[in-house]
């Protein structure tokens, strides 16, 4: 079956601090992994999309990795700011269509002063 | 612009009422979705319409029914829902075709709370 999941669950942090947010998938065969952003009550907002000849892609502070051998992926945000605080969704895509994408059930971030 | 819009953004229905969520965009995508959100989960997908016909239906109940009236606009028409049927409903679209890495872009989701 395949299955995406995230940790940590939840996390809080300064502001101003970095933090890094993990995604291990098992799907199979894959095509491409995707982290949203999703503000409460709000739609995901797409941060960075990677295939599997990609290792690390940057948006302004996100920076998302992705090991294809280990499936695995990071998202890691620098210099945190209050406006991250969102749930940080990883997403991943099965090679053979891109309407069955398996989604993690989030982490979700709080930054604090 | 690569906006998802969908109206309303609150919806409050009887079990007995009918309704209908509208999603609109002007992208050229040719695939749409519909997703349900309830809190705290990710979404679920509903329906997929590609070159607006009906591609993929999740085993939807038919008290949802979606509506692709052309390539722009996609509905899901609300009739008898259940109050467990509340939670935020996420329209999306993506280019379409067979290339998977497309991204997919949601709107801002309508929530909808049956009483």
């Amino acid at each position: 079956k395949n299955q995406v999941e995230q940790s940590p669950q939840s996390l809080i942090i300064l502001e101003g601090k970095n933090c890094t947010l993990q995604c291990n998938y098992t799907v199979s065969p894959f095509s491409n992994l995707r982290w949203y952003k999703q503000d409460t009550g709000r739609g995901p907002v797409s941060l960075t999309i990677m295939t599997f000849s990609e290792n690390t892609k940057s948006n302004g502070r996100y920076t998302a990795t992705l090991d294809a051998d280990t499936k695995q992926s990071s998202l890691h945000i620098t210099a945190s700011q209050l406006s991250d605080s969102a749930s940080y969704i990883c997403v991943v895509s099965p090679f053979y269509t891109a309407s069955k994408l398996t989604f993690g059930t989030g982490t979700r971030l709080q930054v604090t002063l | 612009d690569t906006e998802v819009t969908q109206t309303p953004k609150h919806l409050v229905m009887g079990m007995t009422n009918k309704k209908s969520l509208k999603c609109e965009q002007h992208m050229g995508h040719r695939a749409m979705y519909w997703y349900k959100q309830k809190a705290k989960k990710p979404p679920e997908l509903m329906f997929v319409y590609s070159y607006e016909k009906l591609s993929i239906n999740e085993s939807v109940p038919s008290r949802f029914s979606p509506e692709c009236p052309n390539s722009s606009l996609l509905n899901l028409h609300l009739h008898a829902l259940q109050p467990e049927d509340s939670a935020l409903y996420l329209c999306a679209s993506s280019p379409g075709g067979r290339n998977s890495g497309n991204t997919i872009y949601f709107g801002e989701g309508s929530w909808l709370t049956v009483v």
